[in-house]
């Protein structure tokens, strides 16, 4: 059963770029979501996708966005690139209205 | 404004001893919490939760007490043992699960000696 995959594992980009990150929930999942941990922080929660919408958002600029196809899987997508969006991207899939969250290794992102 | 925290960020204990991280929250609307734990190069990996309507959880080692009169929680490992070397997290729901966008502190990074 596999679990949380996220592609890619590293990226490095320069500013004013974009980038599309990608995940596929844990096996079952119907719920995705994304968190960002920047060095020597703990995960901050960008959104959450279910039934392919937007439900949840933390407090994440516009230039955050995402995406949820109709298999669960998801696209984080983050445009006009700054140096303090360096950082290690999160996905963590879920059950609807379950009690944990099952995270991905994460997508190391940096921003030259 | 940190919403959750976790005021040591290490934590070293001898192996076979009992761990006790801890974890302080602002936010009244927190009504779910839950302990994360993470190695190098891998996502965090899900430990024990606990309802605002209890105030412990047990499940092996692991036990989580919750005081939501000091707004506190503490995980404790005993026995420690050496692959619980690691950073943990507390985070923290306001929605009443753990299935929603969660707060994070910082961590705490456990350090078991042998």
């Amino acid at each position: 059963d596999a679990g949380v995959t996220q592609s890619p594992t590293h990226l490095i980009k320069t500013r004013g770029q974009q980038v599309t990150l990608r995940c596929s929930p844990k096996s079952g999942h119907d719920t995705v979501s994304w968190y960002q941990q920047a060095l020597g922080q703990g995960p901050q929660f960008i959104f959450q996708y279910y039934e392919e919408e937007e439900r949840q958002r933390g407090n994440f600029p516009d230039r955050f966005s995402g995406h949820q196809f109709p298999n669960y899987s998801s696209e984080l997508n983050v445009n006009a690139l700054l140096l303090g969006d360096s950082a290690l991207y999160l996905c963590a899939s879920s059950l609807r209205g379950g009690n944990e969250q099952f995270f991905g290794p994460g997508t190391r992102l940096t921003v030259l | 404004d940190q919403q959750v925290k976790q005021n040591s960020p290490s934590l070293s204990v001898q192996e076979g001893r009992i761990s006790i991280l801890n974890c302080d929250y602002t936010n009244s609307m927190f009504d779910y919490f839950l302990w994360y734990k993470k190695y190098p190069a891998e996502g965090p990996t899900f430990l024990i939760s606990i309802s605002s309507i209890k105030d412990k959880n047990e499940d092996g080692r692991f036990t989580v007490f919750l005081n939501k009169s000091a707004k506190h929680l503490s995980l404790h490992i005993v026995p420690s043992q050496p692959g619980d070397s690691a950073v943990y997290f507390c985070a923290a729901s306001a929605w009443g699960g753990g299935a929603d966008g969660l707060t994070f502190g910082k961590g705490t990074h456990l350090i078991i000696q042998p």
